[in-house]
């Protein structure tokens, strides 16, 4: 069974404080790597997808990387309006997504 | 970009009636749509996968003929709570997919049964 274990699952940092979250997975066949923001109330929206270990992918102050084992969502200098829960999902096969718990940021001005 | 439509955002229904939840993907075909179930603090969960035109394959522990799915076309699929009570009370959310794309999601819906 494919599992996702995010951590930590709350993060609060002051404004510019950069810092990483953490993905670490367990999939049969990895088809791709997904990271979500999702705002309360909200559904997902979609920020990355990461095929292969050694993967990369940079969007303003987020990148993301992909090991065999983890993914990792780096956040350099955040904002407030950065605040948000991170989800991190996995695709195996059958098409089946399966998410983390996701962790909760908060950026403080 | 693909946009997943999702309606209503909210709905109160009373305990015991049914509810109607739509999911379209306005500017792409989905081949394949998934509905979600979101409880506080918790991640989202797998109710059921749903191809056009075919029975949805629903998830160990989800009833079948409470939670009743039906992808009509390649832009629509609709999730029907029945007799609905207070344990139904949750946030749930759709996504679409097509071949090569990646997974789009619906705004959710916030369903309080009282």
């Amino acid at each position: 069974e494919d599992q996702v274990t995010q951590s930590p699952e709350a993060l609060r940092l002051q404004e510019g404080e950069s810092s990483s979250l953490n993905c670490s997975y367990t999939v049969s066949g990895l088809r791709g790597l997904f990271w979500y923001r999702q705002d309360p109330g909200k559904g997902p929206e979609f920020l990355f997808t990461l095929y292969s270990a050694g993967e990369e992918k940079e969007k303003e102050r987020l990148k993301a990387t992909l090991t065999k084992k983890e993914s990792f969502l780096h956040i350099t200098a955040p904002k407030p309006e950065d605040s948000a829960t991170y989800l991190c999902a996995v695709s195996g096969g059958y098409q089946k997504v399966t998410f983390g718990i996701g962790t909760k940021l908060q950026v403080i001005p | 970009g693909a946009v997943v439509s999702q309606h209503p955002s909210r709905v109160i229904c009373k305990s015991g009636t049914s509810v109607k939840i739509e999911c379209r993907s306005l500017d792409f075909q989905a081949t394949t749509m998934f509905w979600y179930r979101q409880f506080p603090k918790q991640s989202l969960m797998l109710m059921a996968t749903s191809n056009e035109g075919s029975k949805a394959t629903y998830e160990q522990g989800v009833e079948k003929d409470k939670f009743l799915i039906n992808h009509a076309s390649l832009t629509l699929s609709t999730l029907t709570v029945t007799s609905a009570h207070p344990e139904d009370s949750s946030f749930y959310i759709c996504s679409a997919t097509r071949q090569d794309y990646g997974y789009t999601f619906g705004s959710g819906t916030r369903l309080t049964v009282v």
